[in-house]
């Protein structure tokens, strides 16, 4: 079946700091690739997607490509800010369990 | 405009008490589902409904019953509520195998 590997967290940064969070995954076939972000107190919300080999999805600053030759989907901004605090979850189409995704804490 | 509603957004109640969890979405969507989300925030798949049919029931205990009287609703009924029911319960829908559209989450404290 499909599945994602996330790295481990929590991760803590700085204002403006720079923010990769990794995430590979197996897979039979292409399925979709979803980053959902949970802010404190919320659901979660869809942040990006891309649907098949070489698509980038960007949402609010963030990025994401979907890299076949890595198997990988890693979320990427530039310069994270406090309100980037969250807890963010990858995740194929088909997976169901999100696990325990990863918390980001940025500092002032 | 509210996509996804559930209620009550607190629920505290005792050990062997039976409550309900409402879930209601208004946006048409074909699929709806049950999480449960720890206090580590790992979440988890319980229940999902596509069309009014049961389709996924993870090992969840039997104490725990989804009812979908149409597309639109998927409610939860948990029997004899135990401590370690505590948690947050997160209702969701989505057209199938597209992304999901989550509610905001029913907090549930057992005393």
């Amino acid at each position: 079946g499909n599945s994602v590997t996330q790295m481990e967290g929590p991760v803590t940064l700085s204002e403006e700091a720079f923010l990769t969070i990794n995430c590979t995954y197996t897979a039979t076939g292409y399925p979709s690739l979803f980053w959902y972000v949970q802010y404190p107190g919320e659901g979660l919300q869809l942040l990006l997607k891309a649907t098949k080999a070489d698509d980038k999805g960007s949402n609010k600053g963030f990025e994401a490509t979907y890299r076949k030759e890595t198997t990988s989907f890693h979320l990427e901004k530039g310069s994270v800010q406090v309100s980037d605090s969250a807890v963010y979850f990858c995740a194929p189409s088909s997976k169901l369990t999100f696990g325990k995704g990863i918390t980001l804490s940025v500092r002032p | 405009d509210t996509a996804v509603s559930q209620t009550p957004k607190y629920l505290v109640t005792q050990m062997g008490n039976d409550k309900s969890i409402k879930c209601e979405q208004n946006l048409g969507h074909d699929t709806m589902y049950w999480y449960k989300q720890d206090s580590k925030k790992f979440l988890k798949i319980m229940f999902s409904y596509n069309n009014k049919e049961l389709i996924i029931n993870e090992t969840v205990p039997n104490r725990f019953s989804p009812k979908s009287p149409d597309k639109a609703h998927l409610n939860l009924h948990i029997n004899s509520l135990e401590l370690g029911d505590s948690a947050v319960y997160f209702c969701a829908s989505s057209l199938f195998n597209q992304p999901q559209h989550f509610g905001d989450g029913t907090r549930l404290s057992i005393l």
